[in-house]
């Protein structure tokens, strides 16, 4: 089986910077995602990892630790509208079979 | 315009009830996957499909139904077997190879029980 962990919460203030952290732990491995989902919203893509290091899309950066199971989101110059959930993903390596972690709730306060 | 599209928006169901859950893309897209969120959760994986005429269980599949007889549609049913349908149901689709492993999602429908 595959299951993913994050933090349940996280709050920050404007112009700072936050990392959200996943830890995965799969039967196979074809790379992690990271998602962001407004209230009420669909889940939109934000970046994704196959090979360890880090992979940066203008305010958002994510990074890769294979060897550790382990991946990071950070953004950077938090802005208002970044107060959203944020998922992280895994593919199975055997198919195109998706899990998701269980979300990270980001609070971006004035 | 390209994109997903889910209807209804909104969608009422009365005990015994079967409904249907409609999921349309016109990405072109080979891959098609429906998820259920329950408030304040993550998303689980009912039943995805590659390809047309085929599909997979995904983790919640019990209570559900699914076909893919066209590569733009992928319709869900929840029957009367799911005894806890409340959830805001999420379809989302993929090429067959992409190099980010992007999945484009619907907005989604919020079903609720009578």
């Amino acid at each position: 089986g595959q299951s993913l962990e994050q933090p349940s919460e996280v709050t920050a203030v404007e112009g700072a910077i936050v990392q959200i952290n996943c830890t995965y732990q799969t039967s196979g491995f074809y790379g992690l995602s990271w998602y962001q989902q407004h209230d009420g919203g669909a889940p939109t893509f934000l970046s994704y990892n196959a090979l360890d290091g880090l992979e940066e899309t203008g305010r958002f950066s994510s990074f890769l630790s294979r060897s550790d199971s382990y991946g990071y989101l950070l953004l950077q110059e938090l802005q208002m509208k970044d107060s959203a959930s944020y998922f992280c993903a895994v593919r199975d390596n055997y198919g195109q079979n998706f899990v998701f972690g269980p979300g990270t709730r980001l609070s971006v306060l004035p | 315009d390209g994109g997903i599209t889910q209807s209804p928006k909104y969608l009422f169901r009365k005990e015994g009830q079967n409904v249907t859950l409609s999921c349309e893309q016109n990405l072109n897209h080979d891959a098609m996957y429906w998820y259920r969120q329950d408030p304040g959760q993550g998303l689980r994986l009912i039943y995805y499909s590659q390809i047309v005429n085929d599909f997979q269980k995904g983790d919640i599949a019990e209570g559900y139904s699914v076909s893919r007889e066209k590569k733009e549609s992928f319709p869900l049913t929840v029957t009367s077997a799911q005894k806890n349908p409340t959830a805001f149901y999420l379809c989302a689709s993929k090429p067959r190879v992409t190099p980010q492993e992007t999945q484009y999602f619907g907005p989604g429908t919020r079903l609720l029980v009578l």
